[in-house]
């Protein structure tokens, strides 16, 4: 069972809007809609921000947007703030009844 | 407020065994799946283990899948994990997680217990 891939980093000015890819395939992010993200900042433990590839959990900024295309779903933040700062991990469940997270993306704000 | 208080990590040495135990409140904890994963040092989070809420459905990352077994009380609100076999690759903090319910996803996370795997 291998990671979802995720890029490693992205980075962007505040105000800017950035985009995190999460490519899996046809028996996870392809095959269901069950493709969460989570935040984490250093320390801490992690903190869900979308489920079911575009849902929001009340409290979550609507900054904060999921979406999905075949193989690969993506996490937009728009009106980026400092405080977005931290690592992005995303996360499908899998045909083999099994979870599966990605690599991981760290995110700088400049 | 949901509460998720794991205990029991520590330093063990490789091939030993290690009990994780996870205390919830602020829940109704007997409607609710569970699930444990894990974080090595500097590392990304690999899902471990899944029970449902009763007790009767369990799955494992094939990493520990015959050497992790996950089990619950739902009279004393716990969820535990038995390690056994350990390796170094084991060396992680373990986080106790709720499952959001029928959303195959993880709403609340535990602070997480270290688990270092040394002779």
């Amino acid at each position: 069972q291998s990671a979802l891939i995720q890029p490693a980093s992205v980075s962007g000015s505040p105000g800017q809007s950035i985009a995190i890819s999460c490519t899996g395939t046809s028996n996870d992010i392809g095959g269901y809609n069950h493709v969460s993200w989570y935040q984490q900042h250093p320390g801490k433990a992690p903190k869900i921000m979308i489920y079911e590839v575009i849902n929001r959990p009340s409290g979550v900024p609507d900054r904060f947007s999921g979406s999905k295309s075949g193989n690969t779903a993506s996490l937009t933040i728009s009106g980026l703030q400092a405080e977005d700062e931290a690592d992005y991990y995303c996360s499908s469940f899998t045909s083999s009844n099994t979870w599966l997270f990605g690599g991981g993306t760290k995110l700088t704000v400049l | 407020q949901v509460q998720l208080v794991e205990s029991g990590g520590g330093v063990v040495q490789p091939a030993r065994s290690l009990r994780l135990s996870c205390a919830a409140s602020g829940f109704t904890f007997r409607t609710h799946a569970m699930h444990w994963v894990r974080q090595g040092p500097g590392k990304g989070l690999e899902w471990v283990a899944f029970i449902s809420w009763d007790g009767s459905v369990k799955y494992y990352a094939d990493s520990v899948k015959g050497r992790f077994i996950i089990s619950r009380d739902n009279s004393r609100n716990t969820v535990d994990l038995h390690m056994s076999s350990l390796t170094a690759a084991d060396t992680a903090a373990y986080y106790c997680v709720r499952d959001l319910s029928e959303k195959y996803s993880f709403d609340y996370w535990g602070q997480g217990t270290l688990v270092t795997v040394s002779s």
